[in-house]
């Protein structure tokens, strides 16, 4: 069965932490992809990866093949980071379909 | 600047009523995604089209389907709303796995918050 396990569900971090979601998967993924979702529902896609380690700012997603494991690093985190993080994989046998993790719930308190 | 436009942001809809959720994708992608989302359970899939006139069954089809005329539209329709079908909607596009552009990711609609009363 193809899945998706995220980590934690929860986390409340002070402004400036070093922040890490994880996520782990099962065999088989083309690509993983890393998204925010703000309150009222709008979801970007931060990353999509299939191997090493990709930097946008503030934020940094590595992937680890063997291990079947994926981090989204946060520096500095604030405020504005609050947001719900969900990775979700693309399955070479689910022909481009992404199966979603439960997401994280981040809050940066000021 | 890429976009996936849905037609409504919020609507309220009696029981019984058929219900039309449009998604406008302006980037040319193939693929094209309706998820609703609710509470505790995550995003789920409904149905998703790989090209015109395609479309496939997700997770969660029953009590819905899907309309794919054009490319750049990917319509999501209830039939017979039902208030278990009050839930938040996502369009959602992109290129096939295999493809080159844009880095294969994904875009996302605002959504649309649907209340079957």
């Amino acid at each position: 069965k193809n899945e998706v396990e995220q980590s934690p569900q929860n986390l409340t971090a002070q402004e400036g932490e070093f922040i890490t979601i994880n996520c782990s998967y099962s065999v088989g993924i083309s690509a993983l992809h890393w998204l925010q979702q703000h309150p009222g529902g709008g979801i970007v896609s931060l990353f999509m990866l299939s191997s090493g380690k990709k930097k946008h700012g503030r934020l940094i997603a590595t992937i680890n093949i063997q291990e079947k494991h994926s981090s989204l690093h946060i520096t500095a985190s604030h405020p504005r980071d609050s947001a719900v993080y969900i990775c979700a994989a693309i399955y070479y046998n689910q022909g481009g379909k992404l199966i979603f993790g439960q997401g994280t719930e981040l809050s940066v308190k000021p | 600047d890429v976009k996936v436009t849905q037609s409504s942001r919020y609507l309220v809809k009696r029981t019984g009523e058929k219900v039309f959720l449009e998604c406008v994708q302006d980037m040319d992608h193939e693929n094209m995604f309706w998820y609703r989302q609710d509470p505790g359970l995550g995003l789920r899939l409904i149905y998703f089209s790989y090209d015109v006139k395609m479309k496939e069954k997700g997770d969660i089809p029953e009590g819905y389907s899907v309309s794919r005329e054009k490319k750049e539209r990917f319509s999501l329709i209830l039939e017979s709303a039902s208030t278990n079908q009050t839930s938040m909607y996502l369009c959602a596009s992109s290129f096939p796995v295999s493809g080159t552009s844009s880095g294969n990711t994904i875009y996302f609609g605002e959504g649309s918050w649907l209340t079957v009363v």
